[in-house]
């Protein structure tokens, strides 16, 4: 199985930028396609889709998220941190059965 | 629009199976596959296992062996059964569309509780 790789916590101010990493076990990437998807998760709330693909933002999703990397190395950045952003993210591959999450980053404020 | 809702009993004890549904709408069975996955208190996300559109179920292999994933097409649903239950399966569980890849639409979960 392909394993993911996220840092638990990541401290933020409000208005400065988060940056949340994700290392796979192996490439998730075919060709230029990166089967990475990013999801929010707040408490008490189903996880959603912010970003698939790597970089392809999911409807409804503010342009403050933003998503990039191949390979083995994905970042979800989020510019700027708004207070509505307080959540869990978790990064998840395709390309492989079964699919896999990371573990999760827990995003705080400083 | 499509919606997912899972469904079952919020309280199994040890040892005993669980069966959980999911009924969606706002799409057919047979055009996308539809996946399991749970959350245990406090933790993360782990995928436990799928119905694709054309019937074929794919397992954790950790769950594999007490696993049961089926569906009835006619009446949109998605079943989950898993057998021998212990404290630790003890999770929110949620079905989920698989949108070729991402998890586009999630249902809002449903906490089983395994305790005596």
């Amino acid at each position: 199985d392909i394993v993911l790789t996220q840092s638990p916590v990541l401290a933020v101010s409000l208005g400065q930028r988060a940056t949340i990493s994700c290392r796979a076990s192996q490439s998730v990437s075919i060709s230029s396609i990166n089967l990475m998807h990013w999801y929010q998760q707040k408490p008490g709330q189903q996880p959603k889709l912010l970003i698939y693909r790597a970089s392809n933002l999911a409807s409804g999703i503010p342009a403050r998220f933003s998503g990039s990397g191949s390979g083995t190395d994905f970042t979800l950045t989020i510019d700027p941190v708004q207070a509505d952003d307080i959540a869990a993210y978790y990064c998840q591959q395709s390309r492989e059965s079964p699919p896999t999450f990371g573990g999760g980053t827990k995003l705080e404020l400083k | 629009q499509v919606q997912l809702k899972e469904s079952g009993p919020g309280l199994v004890q040890p040892s005993q199976t669980l069966s959980l549904t999911c009924t969606v709408s706002g799409f057919s069975l047979m055009d996308y596959s539809v996946h399991w996955v749970r959350q245990p208190p406090g933790k993360g996300l782990e995928w436990m296992g799928r119905m694709k559109y054309d019937g074929d179920t794919y397992y954790n292999s950790a769950l594999k062996s007490r696993l049961s994933i089926s569906r009835d097409t006619s009446k949109s649903q998605v079943f989950l059964k898993m057998n021998s239950l212990q404290t630790e399966d003890t999770a929110i569980y949620y079905c989920t569309r698989a949108d070729y890849g991402p998890f586009a639409y999630w249902g809002q979960g449903t906490l089983v509780t395994v305790s005596s």
